[in-house]
Parts: structure tokens; sequence; C-alpha cells
């Protein structure tokens, strides 16, 4: 099974702020990398695909990038609908698996 | 526009079997490469990937409960049915039906969108 680890598994920011989320896997998984933001009490939402590509609707300062087993989501100025639970997923082995999470709150 | 509704028991007791439907709209399960898949999440914790069917219907299942869970599917009905025996409270989750979009490009690059809005299982006595 691939293990994803996201980090940190919170953080604290403010409106304006640039912020980064790493996710580890445990082997390569190329750029088989998907991103989702989840808001509370709502499904999942994909933000990012094979690790950069972005989902039609998101807004531009939401970016991804990495290959291999290191990968990093980042949001470029933080705007109040950003804070969230943004989660890391493989798509390498059809054994899907996510990271634990990470919920960005305001400082 | 494609939409996923899941459907099924809010309540089950421990020991019982927990069946759940994903009604889906906008897509087939018989266009080659499309899947549907069930991804459950515990309140207050992360999302857990459980299952997914594919239109040649073959099918994946999380290893830690490979032996608790079956999906199936019914096309014409465009349905997915996932079942879990020997239901726990530790098995109380939100269960979300997704659809499993695939690149056109490079078709082995695949992802889960949309969402369907989820059901809250309770597994309690």
């Amino acid at each position: 099974d691939i293990q994803m680890t996201q980090s940190p598994s919170s953080l604290s920011a403010s409106v304006g702020d640039r912020v980064t989320i790493t996710c580890r896997a445990s082997q390569s998984i190329s750029n088989f990398l998907n991103w989702y933001q989840q808001k509370p009490g709502k499904a999942p939402k994909l933000l990012i695909y094979t690790a950069s590509s972005l989902q039609s609707g998101v807004p531009s300062r939401f970016s991804g990038s990495g290959s291999g087993t290191d990968f990093t989501l980042t949001i470029s100025s933080l705007q109040p609908e950003d804070f969230a639970t943004y989660y890391c997923q493989q798509s390498y082995s059809t054994l899907y698996s996510f990271g634990q999470g990470t919920k960005l709150e305001i400082k | 526009q494609i939409t996923l509704k899941e459907s099924g028991p809010t309540l089950v007791k421990p020991t019982q079997t927990l069946t759940l439907t994903c009604t889906f709209s906008g897509f087939s399960l018989t266009t080659s490469g499309v899947g549907v898949g069930w991804i459950r999440q515990p309140p207050g914790k992360a999302l857990e990937w459980l299952a997914v069917i594919y239109w040649d219907d073959d099918k994946r299942y999380s290893p830690s409960l490979k032996s608790r869970l079956t999906i199936t599917k019914d096309t014409s009905k465009n349905q997915v049915v996932l079942t879990m025996t020997n239901m726990d409270p530790v098995d109380t989750a939100t269960y979300y039906c997704v659809h499993r979009e695939r690149s056109q490009v490079a078709t082995t690059q695949n992802w889960f969108d949309p969402w369907g809005q989820g059901t809250l299982v309770t597994v309690s006595s």
C-alpha cells in the first residue's frame, strides 16, 4: 500500500499570506497526485490533478508542484474562502489512498 | 453535468450489513475508462478510500476492508451498490460516492470528480 503523509496537520495563517502544504508518498508515484479542498459539512472538491494541473474554475492563486515522492500545494495569497481542510490523494496505484489532511485556520 | 447521490440507512446496528446505493447521471458506466468509487470519512477524521468499480466490471477494494466489502453496478439503472458486512461503531462515517475521471491525454492519470453530497451512517445499538 502507498502511504500519504501531509504536513503540517494544521496551519494558522492570515488573509493575504502565502501558504504551502506538503504531501509525501511512501514510494515514488511520478505525478499521480491530486489535491482536494473540503469545507465543513461539504463534500471534498477537486483542486489540482496530476500534481500541477488546475481544475476548471479553481482560482489561479492555487498551484501544485512535485514529482516522485514529494509534492506541494501552494496558495499564493490566502482569501477568506480558502480556510478549509486540504487532502492529497495518490492515483498511481488503483488501491487509492489519501493523506490525513491539513486544516487551514484563520490566525 | 455529472451528479451522484448516495442513499441508504442512516442508522445500522452492530454486526448488521450496510447497503448503500449511488445513483448517478451525466455519464454511463458502460463507457470505456469510467469508474465509480466509494470514500468514507468518520466525524472529524480523514478521508478513507473504500472501493471502486470500472466500466469493464473490474473492481478494487481497500486492503484493510476487502473481506467486508462488495461493490456492484447496475448499468440499466445508473447505480452502484456498496455492501459492508459486520458493521461496528467505528464504521460510523459519512459515505461518499465519487466519479472517477480519467485523463483524455494520459489515460492512466485519474482523479475523483465530482463527489456526491455524502450520507451519514451511524452504527449503534
